[in-house]
């Protein structure tokens, strides 16, 4: 199975900030990487979608980027409703599709 | 807009089998670009998939619990089905049912049902 390492677990983070969240992966998954948020209590929802495409209704603030073992989640300008648990996601080759272990964004 | 709602039993015995059914509306579960998949989420832990079904009843399982894991499709219900056997306190969590879009060869969990928790208990 590929492995997925986020990083850090837990961010604070000021309403306004720019932050970072990464993703690194066991083995090269080329542009096969999705991001998630989930709030407390929901179901995650998709932000980005192959590492770089932001998912329809997404707002602009949210950017992917990376390919091959490195990704990374930015958000721009942190929103009172970003303070989320961030997680990423594989699909490339063939199942078990897995998911990083979360970064926890929190309020500083 | 397609939505998921999961149900079954909150409380299983250990050595018991979970058993757990989703919901689809909105949409149909013959429809090709789709896969069904079963996620979980331990309390305080990270998103683990346990598989997934097509709509003509393909699967795929994680390693990991393939020995203990059988899904299936009821198309006339438009629901699909997990059952995980052989149940310990490992295994409580809360379960999403989510579909499973392929956009090109990016696989995307675009829709989830609000989860449900099952707790493996005596």
């Amino acid at each position: 199975d590929i492995q997925m390492t986020q990083s850090p677990s837990s961010l604070p983070a000021s309403i306004g900030d720019s932050v970072t969240i990464t993703c690194r992966t066991s083995q090269s998954i080329s542009n096969f990487l999705n991001w998630y948020q989930q709030r407390p209590g929901k179901a995650p929802k998709v932000l980005i979608y192959a590492a770089s495409n932001l998912q329809t209704g997404v707002p602009s603030r949210f950017s992917g980027s990376g390919s091959g073992t490195d990704f990374t989640l930015t958000i721009s300008s942190l929103q009172l409703e970003d303070f989320a648990t961030y997680y990423c996601q594989q699909s490339y080759s063939r199942p078990p599709w897995t998911f990083g272990q979360g970064t926890k964004v929190v309020i500083k | 807009q397609v939505q998921l709602q999961e149900s079954g039993p909150g409380l299983v015995k250990p050595s018991q089998t979970l058993s757990l059914t989703c919901s689809v509306s909105g949409d149909s579960l013959s429809r090709h670009i789709y896969y069904w998949s079963w996620i979980r989420q331990p309390a305080g832990k990270g998103l683990e998939w346990i598989g997934h079904i097509s709509g003509s009843g393909g699967t795929n399982y994680n390693p990991s619990l393939k020995s203990r894991v059988t899904m299936s499709v009821d198309t006339s219900k438009n629901q699909f089905s997990l059952k995980l056997s052989s149940v310990t306190a490992a295994d409580t969590a809360v379960y999403y049912c989510a579909s499973e879009l392929s956009v090109g060869v990016i696989v995307i969990f675009d829709y989830w049902g609000q989860g449900t928790l099952v707790t493996v208990s005596s």
